[in-house]
């Protein structure tokens, strides 16, 4: 069956630090995969979008990775903050369609 | 630019009466897209429409639920008659282009929350 996983349980990390967030994916081939930040109450809003020709892509502190041959992205927050904390979604393009991971949640202590 | 827009935002209705969620995407964007989103869980697509045409309610529970985009700008869906399962969070988000663009960003709305008692 078709799964996208990512961590369930939440990434306390200390204010500074590198948070990397884990998204794996089974029985898909996508050719593009996004990421969202979602806060409480909020709809999620887009990160970034990585091909699958491409290894990475970075943004200000962002990076994503995106290896198909494992079937993982790695989200990379790096010099973290407090203003971090939030739900990270991964999304793969399936059929024209986004199908979203479950997130997982960063906390980031001051 | 103002963003989507969603109301209400919150909604609390008894089971079996009907319910209704709108709508107004990003000005210019031709595809718009409800969601379902349970807590814990990422947003389920439900319905897809590229201008007026919803061209993918594959996910969208046809015996209680149905969606309306005229004139290909605001949306509205509806659940009647609506049950304790239903309570979650409806998402519409809005993108430029079509379905060789599903790549492209989707921006989302703030959410209606509704509590089916």
């Amino acid at each position: 069956s078709q799964k996208i996983e990512q961590n369930s349980e939440a990434l306390n990390i200390q204010e500074g630090k590198t948070a990397t967030l884990t998204c794996n994916y089974t029985n898909y081939s996508p050719a593009y995969l996004q990421w969202y930040r979602q806060d409480p109450g909020r709809g999620p809003v887009f990160l970034l979008l990585i091909r699958e020709n491409e290894k990475e892509k970075r943004k200000e502190r962002l990076k994503v990775t995106f290896d198909t041959t494992l079937k993982q992205s790695l989200f990379h927050i790096t010099a973290s903050q407090p203003a971090d904390s939030a739900t990270y979604l991964c999304a793969l393009v399936s059929f024209q369609k986004l199908v979203f991971g479950t997130g997982t949640r960063l906390l980031v202590s001051p | 630019e103002a963003g989507v827009v969603q109301s209400p935002r919150y909604k609390i209705i008894e089971k079996k009466q009907p319910v209704a969620f709108w709508c107004n995407p990003i000005s210019g964007h031709n595809t718009l897209y409800w969601y379902l989103q349970n807590l814990g869980q990422g947003p389920e697509l439900l319905i897809r429409y590229e201008n007026e045409e919803a061209v993918d309610d594959s996910q969208l529970p046809k015996d209680r639920f149905s969606a309306e985009r005229l004139k290909g700008v605001d949306s509205t869906l509806k659940i009647q008659p609506a049950e304790l399962g239903d309570s979650a969070v409806y998402l519409c988000a809005s993108s430029l282009g079509l379905a060789a663009f599903s790549y492209n960003e989707q921006f989302f709305g703030p959410g209606t929350r509704l509590t089916v008692l």
